[in-house]
């Protein structure tokens, strides 16, 4: 199988807190991106690091990337209730198809 | 500015009834479309993904196919549904990131949810 692997599976957090979840690979890739998902909405890209990248930022989120360990994990930085959502890395496999790994459901309450 | 339409947004068909799921896709021109099914709770399974018109590729087999009669409209369709068909479905297409100079990432619609009884 080309899955990955996310952890937690969920994870709840109170507001101003960080939230750090994890994913893992299993190909060798170019880049790795992580998407976020409302509720019953689709999915938007929120970063993308590439392979010879260790680490990048944007904003309140942090990704780090070890293509050792095939690994990766985003972190959310003084999170807000609008942070709620599910998250998901994904990666490219073979020409122009994208897997994605099972998600991480992030809970933040006031 | 480019955007993508996917209807209709929520459904429920009876178990052997057909199914049709529409996306289309406006201001770009020959992109890569993708079909996704999520079920509850789950990541995406990658269905069909299409690089031009009448070109459809097919990652797993099951009841149901895709067509894409012009370049900017993708259609997922069943000829006879089963309960096991229900679930998120996602159309996406390729585009290039504009932050990161080119690598690609995909744009998403909104999903349509089926529920098969």
């Amino acid at each position: 199988s080309q899955q990955g692997e996310e952890d937690p599976q969920a994870l709840s957090i109170q507001e101003g807190e960080n939230a750090t979840m994890n994913c893992s690979y299993k190909t060798s890739i170019n880049n790795l991106q992580w998407y976020r998902q409302n509720s019953g909405r689709g999915l938007v890209h929120l970063i993308l690091i590439r392979s010879n990248e260790r680490e990048k930022h944007s904003g309140r989120l942090r990704v780090t990337l070890d293509t050792s360990k095939k690994s990766s994990s985003l972190l959310i930085t003084a999170s807000r209730a609008a942070d709620t959502a599910s998250y998901f890395c994904a990666w490219a496999v073979g020409w122009g198809k994208f897997q994605f790994g099972a998600g991480t459901q992030v809970v933040v309450t006031p | 500015s480019q955007t993508i339409h996917q209807w209709p947004a929520t459904l429920v068909q009876p178990v052997g009834s057909p199914l049709s799921l529409e996306c289309t896709v406006e201001g770009t021109s020959n992109p890569n479309l993708y079909w996704y099914r999520q079920a509850a709770g789950r990541g995406l399974q990658l269905l069909f993904y299409s690089v031009g018109i009448g070109q459809i590729s097919s990652e797993v087999p099951q009841n149901l196919s895709a067509s894409r009669p012009q370049d900017r409209q993708f259609i997922l369709s069943s000829k006879k549904l089963l309960l096991s068909d229900s679930g998120f479905y996602l159309c996406a297409w390729r585009e290039r990131d504009k932050k990161t100079s080119g690598a690609n990432v995909l744009t998403f619609g909104a999903g349509s949810r089926l529920t098969v009884l």
